[in-house]
């Protein structure tokens, strides 16, 4: 069975400083997502990662992928207000065809002025 | 504009009560899912299906219905709801984008705005 495990599960941080989120796995995988979520809305997809080492950045987040390690980071650099949210990943379980992600917990991030 | 709309929104219904939760997508996507989000416990895959009449049990199949008659639509129905199926439910839709081993992969999902139900 495929875990997936977000830390820290709630995070408050203040404007101007940089946090990383973590987000581990339990078996294989070739797929990760990571998604925003703002209160009361659906989902948005931010990132896809689709191999080792890759990165992705928009703006103040950058997403990463070691999948040696089964670790996925999103890193936000001076952040700011507007960046407050849940932060969930996602994983596509190598092999598992289109048989749906395993989300993590989500991290819920206040950005504090 | 593309998206995939569920209604209806909000739903308060009583124990026991047949409900259909509609979902709908215009961008010709193969492949849906519902989710349930419950505090705490993230989203929890319900159903999903990857073509016209091919639907799955994802990880909480139990006391819920799908079917997938047309390529847009996939309802979610509750034949006999209870107050443990009270969450917030998401419809998905994605493109089955390639064949890997193992199966086919999807494409980011694109979600729905949300039903929230609470069964008493």
């Amino acid at each position: 069975e495929l875990k997936v495990e977000q830390n820290p599960l709630f995070l408050s941080m203040q404007e101007g400083k940089n946090y990383t989120i973590y987000c581990n796995y339990s078996t294989t995988s070739d797929r990760l997502y990571w998604y925003r979520q703002d209160p009361g809305k659906s989902l948005e997809s931010l990132f896809v990662l689709l191999s080792n080492g890759a990165v992705k950045q928009e703006g103040r987040l950058m997403a990463s992928l070691d999948t040696k390690a089964r670790l996925s980071t999103l890193h936000i650099t001076a952040a700011v207000h507007d960046l407050s949210a849940t932060y969930f990943c996602a994983v596509d379980m190598a092999g598992g065809g289109a048989d749906g992600l395993t989300f993590g917990k989500g991290t819920h991030l206040i950005i504090q002025p | 504009e593309a998206q995939v709309t569920q209604n209806p929104r909000y739903l308060i219904t009583v124990t026991g009560k047949k409900l259909t939760v509609t979902c709908s997508q215009n961008m010709n996507h193969e492949y849906m899912s519902w989710y349930r989000q419950d505090p705490g416990l993230g989203l929890r895959q319900i159903y999903y299906s990857m073509n016209v009449e091919v639907t799955d049990k994802g990880d909480v199949p139990e006391g819920y219905k799908v079917s997938r008659k047309e390529k847009r639509n996939f309802p979610l129905i509750l034949e006999s709801p209870s107050p443990n199926q009270t969450s917030l439910y998401f419809c998905a839709s994605s493109r089955l984008v390639g064949w890997q081993t193992g199966g086919w992969r999807n494409s980011p999902l694109h979600f729905g705005n949300g039903t929230r139900l609470t069964v008493t």
